[in-house]
Protein backbone atom coordinates (compact mmCIF):
# COMPACT_ATOMS: atom_id res chain seq x y z
CA UNK A 1 0.00 0.00 0.00
CA UNK A 2 0.99 3.24 -0.68
CA UNK A 3 1.72 6.08 2.48
CA UNK A 4 2.55 9.61 2.38
CA UNK A 5 4.15 11.22 5.60
CA UNK A 6 4.49 14.88 6.08
CA UNK A 7 7.48 15.64 8.90
CA UNK A 8 6.31 19.04 9.71
CA UNK A 9 2.58 19.43 11.11
CA UNK A 10 2.83 22.82 11.62
CA UNK A 11 5.71 25.57 10.74
CA UNK A 12 5.65 29.13 11.71
CA UNK A 13 7.66 31.47 10.06
CA UNK A 14 8.75 35.30 9.59
CA UNK A 15 8.18 37.58 6.39
CA UNK A 16 11.27 36.35 3.81
CA UNK A 17 12.35 33.43 5.62
CA UNK A 18 12.94 30.13 3.63
CA UNK A 19 10.92 27.56 3.64
CA UNK A 20 11.30 23.66 3.00
CA UNK A 21 8.29 21.24 4.10
CA UNK A 22 9.21 17.80 3.76
CA UNK A 23 7.35 14.93 2.00
CA UNK A 24 8.46 11.38 2.10
CA UNK A 25 6.68 8.24 0.27
CA UNK A 26 6.52 4.55 0.10
CA UNK A 27 5.77 3.19 -3.13
CA UNK A 28 7.02 -0.06 -4.82
CA UNK A 29 6.63 1.34 -8.40
CA UNK A 30 6.84 4.61 -10.74
CA UNK A 31 4.88 7.55 -8.70
CA UNK A 32 3.66 10.86 -9.79
CA UNK A 33 3.95 13.43 -7.01
CA UNK A 34 1.95 16.59 -6.46
CA UNK A 35 1.72 19.51 -3.80
CA UNK A 36 -1.86 21.04 -2.98
CA UNK A 37 -2.37 24.50 -1.24
CA UNK A 38 -5.59 25.21 0.79
CA UNK A 39 -6.02 28.81 1.72
CA UNK A 40 -8.27 29.49 4.82
CA UNK A 41 -12.06 28.80 3.42
CA UNK A 42 -11.23 27.84 0.12
CA UNK A 43 -10.39 24.42 -2.06
CA UNK A 44 -7.11 22.63 -2.51
CA UNK A 45 -5.60 23.99 -5.29
CA UNK A 46 -2.48 22.32 -7.24
CA UNK A 47 0.86 24.08 -6.49
CA UNK A 48 3.41 21.77 -8.79
CA UNK A 49 3.31 18.36 -9.82
CA UNK A 50 6.04 15.82 -11.04
CA UNK A 51 6.03 12.97 -13.28
CA UNK A 52 8.88 13.06 -15.46
CA UNK A 53 12.14 14.52 -16.31
CA UNK A 54 13.71 17.25 -14.91
CA UNK A 55 13.28 16.14 -10.44
CA UNK A 56 13.20 20.06 -9.93
CA UNK A 57 9.80 21.57 -10.53
CA UNK A 58 8.73 24.91 -10.30
CA UNK A 59 5.26 25.50 -9.35
CA UNK A 60 3.18 28.54 -9.28
CA UNK A 61 3.91 31.63 -6.79
CA UNK A 62 7.43 30.93 -6.65
CA UNK A 63 7.45 27.55 -4.77
CA UNK A 64 9.74 24.43 -6.26
CA UNK A 65 9.96 20.81 -5.10
CA UNK A 66 12.35 18.29 -6.02
CA UNK A 67 11.97 14.87 -6.60
CA UNK A 68 14.73 12.59 -5.20
CA UNK A 69 14.41 8.96 -5.80
CA UNK A 70 16.52 7.33 -3.65
CA UNK A 71 15.37 9.16 -0.82
CA UNK A 72 11.35 8.52 -1.51
CA UNK A 73 10.94 12.68 -1.00
CA UNK A 74 9.27 15.52 -2.73
CA UNK A 75 10.66 17.76 -0.67
CA UNK A 76 8.72 21.61 -0.81
CA UNK A 77 10.78 24.71 -0.73
CA UNK A 78 10.17 28.30 -1.33
CA UNK A 79 13.17 30.71 -0.81
CA UNK A 80 11.11 33.83 0.05
CA UNK A 81 8.01 33.36 2.25
CA UNK A 82 5.00 35.83 2.06
CA UNK A 83 1.98 36.85 4.96
CA UNK A 84 0.02 35.34 2.18
CA UNK A 85 1.30 31.74 1.87
CA UNK A 86 -0.25 31.02 5.09
CA UNK A 87 -2.09 27.84 4.28
CA UNK A 88 -2.40 24.02 4.78
CA UNK A 89 0.05 22.29 2.51
CA UNK A 90 -0.47 18.49 1.05
CA UNK A 91 1.49 16.19 -0.53
CA UNK A 92 0.00 13.65 -2.86
CA UNK A 93 1.02 10.75 -4.47
CA UNK A 94 -0.77 8.80 -7.13
CA UNK A 95 1.02 5.66 -8.54
CA UNK A 96 1.66 4.66 -11.69
CA UNK A 97 -0.51 2.27 -13.31
CA UNK A 98 -2.68 2.54 -10.00
CA UNK A 99 -5.61 4.67 -11.41
CA UNK A 100 -6.27 8.29 -10.82
CA UNK A 101 -6.13 7.06 -7.17
CA UNK A 102 -4.66 10.17 -5.01
CA UNK A 103 -2.79 9.06 -1.35
CA UNK A 104 -2.80 12.90 0.38
CA UNK A 105 0.00 13.49 3.30
CA UNK A 106 -1.42 14.25 6.65
CA UNK A 107 -0.43 18.06 5.73
CA UNK A 108 1.55 20.85 7.22
CA UNK A 109 -0.07 24.38 8.36
CA UNK A 110 2.42 27.21 7.51
CA UNK A 111 1.49 30.23 9.40
CA UNK A 112 3.68 33.20 8.29
CA UNK A 113 3.93 36.05 10.75
CA UNK A 114 4.24 39.92 8.75
CA UNK B 1 -8.91 25.82 -15.61
CA UNK B 2 -12.00 22.98 -14.66
CA UNK B 3 -14.31 23.56 -11.88
CA UNK B 4 -15.85 21.57 -9.83
CA UNK B 5 -18.78 22.98 -8.19
CA UNK B 6 -20.32 21.25 -4.40
CA UNK B 7 -23.64 21.29 -2.98
CA UNK B 8 -24.52 22.22 -0.69
CA UNK B 9 -21.81 23.96 1.11
CA UNK B 10 -22.80 23.40 4.41
CA UNK B 11 -25.49 21.20 6.38
CA UNK B 12 -27.01 20.57 9.46
CA UNK B 13 -29.21 17.55 10.18
CA UNK B 14 -30.26 15.37 13.10
CA UNK B 15 -29.31 12.11 13.40
CA UNK B 16 -31.05 8.84 11.63
CA UNK B 17 -31.74 11.23 8.36
CA UNK B 18 -30.00 11.13 5.21
CA UNK B 19 -28.09 13.81 3.73
CA UNK B 20 -27.22 14.07 0.00
CA UNK B 21 -24.26 15.61 -1.31
CA UNK B 22 -23.89 16.82 -5.21
CA UNK B 23 -20.58 16.91 -7.16
CA UNK B 24 -20.47 18.69 -10.48
CA UNK B 25 -18.55 19.00 -13.13
CA UNK B 26 -18.83 22.52 -14.76
CA UNK B 27 -17.08 22.46 -17.93
CA UNK B 28 -15.68 19.32 -18.50
CA UNK B 29 -16.65 15.78 -18.99
CA UNK B 30 -15.60 13.77 -15.69
CA UNK B 31 -14.78 10.12 -16.23
CA UNK B 32 -13.94 9.78 -12.79
CA UNK B 33 -14.61 11.40 -9.43
CA UNK B 34 -13.40 11.14 -6.09
CA UNK B 35 -15.14 11.27 -2.67
CA UNK B 36 -12.50 12.50 0.14
CA UNK B 37 -13.22 12.94 3.87
CA UNK B 38 -11.23 15.42 5.77
CA UNK B 39 -11.71 15.64 9.65
CA UNK B 40 -10.17 18.81 11.31
CA UNK B 41 -6.46 19.31 11.25
CA UNK B 42 -6.38 16.44 9.38
CA UNK B 43 -5.63 14.99 5.93
CA UNK B 44 -7.75 14.23 3.08
CA UNK B 45 -9.36 10.64 3.10
CA UNK B 46 -10.24 9.02 0.16
CA UNK B 47 -13.60 7.07 0.58
CA UNK B 48 -14.07 5.67 -3.02
CA UNK B 49 -14.00 6.22 -6.59
CA UNK B 50 -16.57 6.76 -8.92
CA UNK B 51 -16.90 5.85 -12.66
CA UNK B 52 -19.88 6.83 -14.74
CA UNK B 53 -22.19 4.11 -15.18
CA UNK B 54 -21.14 1.75 -12.63
CA UNK B 55 -20.73 0.76 -9.31
CA UNK B 56 -18.14 3.15 -6.75
CA UNK B 57 -15.21 1.40 -5.69
CA UNK B 58 -15.02 1.44 -1.83
CA UNK B 59 -11.81 2.12 0.14
CA UNK B 60 -11.25 -0.46 2.82
CA UNK B 61 -13.12 0.58 6.37
CA UNK B 62 -15.84 2.95 4.39
CA UNK B 63 -19.26 1.55 4.61
CA UNK B 64 -20.77 1.15 1.39
CA UNK B 65 -23.84 0.70 2.44
CA UNK B 66 -23.92 4.01 4.67
CA UNK B 67 -21.84 6.00 2.21
CA UNK B 68 -24.02 5.46 -0.96
CA UNK B 69 -22.23 7.01 -4.40
CA UNK B 70 -24.11 7.00 -7.24
CA UNK B 71 -22.10 8.34 -10.70
CA UNK B 72 -25.21 9.06 -12.96
CA UNK B 73 -23.70 10.87 -15.49
CA UNK B 74 -20.42 12.72 -16.50
CA UNK B 75 -20.73 15.64 -14.87
CA UNK B 76 -22.85 14.65 -11.66
CA UNK B 77 -22.21 12.41 -8.90
CA UNK B 78 -23.85 12.10 -5.58
CA UNK B 79 -22.81 10.75 -1.85
CA UNK B 80 -25.44 9.94 0.19
CA UNK B 81 -24.67 9.78 4.17
CA UNK B 82 -27.49 7.53 4.82
CA UNK B 83 -28.92 7.59 8.78
CA UNK B 84 -26.34 10.29 9.94
CA UNK B 85 -24.77 10.21 13.57
CA UNK B 86 -22.64 12.63 15.34
CA UNK B 87 -19.64 10.55 14.24
CA UNK B 88 -20.23 11.11 10.30
CA UNK B 89 -19.92 15.03 11.10
CA UNK B 90 -16.78 15.86 8.77
CA UNK B 91 -15.95 18.18 5.60
CA UNK B 92 -16.75 15.90 2.54
CA UNK B 93 -14.36 16.72 -0.84
CA UNK B 94 -15.34 15.69 -4.18
CA UNK B 95 -12.79 15.85 -7.26
CA UNK B 96 -12.91 15.26 -10.65
CA UNK B 97 -10.44 13.70 -13.23
CA UNK B 98 -11.17 14.61 -17.21
CA UNK B 99 -9.79 11.51 -19.28
CA UNK B 100 -7.25 13.22 -21.63
CA UNK B 101 -4.56 11.04 -21.83
CA UNK B 102 -4.63 6.86 -22.35
CA UNK B 103 -4.09 4.47 -19.72
CA UNK B 104 -0.93 4.85 -17.34
CA UNK B 105 -0.77 8.30 -17.47
CA UNK B 106 -1.61 11.09 -14.64
CA UNK B 107 -4.98 12.63 -15.29
CA UNK B 108 -5.31 16.13 -13.13
CA UNK B 109 -7.57 15.96 -10.20
CA UNK B 110 -10.04 19.35 -10.14
CA UNK B 111 -11.19 19.51 -6.55
CA UNK B 112 -14.80 21.01 -5.21
CA UNK B 113 -15.01 23.45 -2.28
CA UNK B 114 -16.28 20.70 0.07
CA UNK B 115 -19.44 20.36 2.00
CA UNK B 116 -19.34 20.95 5.77
CA UNK B 117 -21.60 17.97 7.32
CA UNK B 118 -22.43 18.40 11.32
CA UNK B 119 -24.75 15.94 12.46
CA UNK B 120 -26.63 17.16 15.94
Amino acid sequence: AQSVSQHNHHVILSEAASLELGCNYSYGGTVNLFWYVQYPGQHLQLLLKYFSGDPLVKGIKGFEAEFIKSKFSFNLRKPSVQWSDTAEYFCAVNGWNTGNQFYFGTGTSLTVIP
Amino acid sequence: GAVVSQHPSWVICKSGTSVKIECRSLDFQATTMFWYRQFPKQSLMLMATSNEGSKATYEQGVEKDKFLINHASLTLSTLTVTSAHPEDSSFYICSATQELAGANSYNEQFFGPGTRLTVL
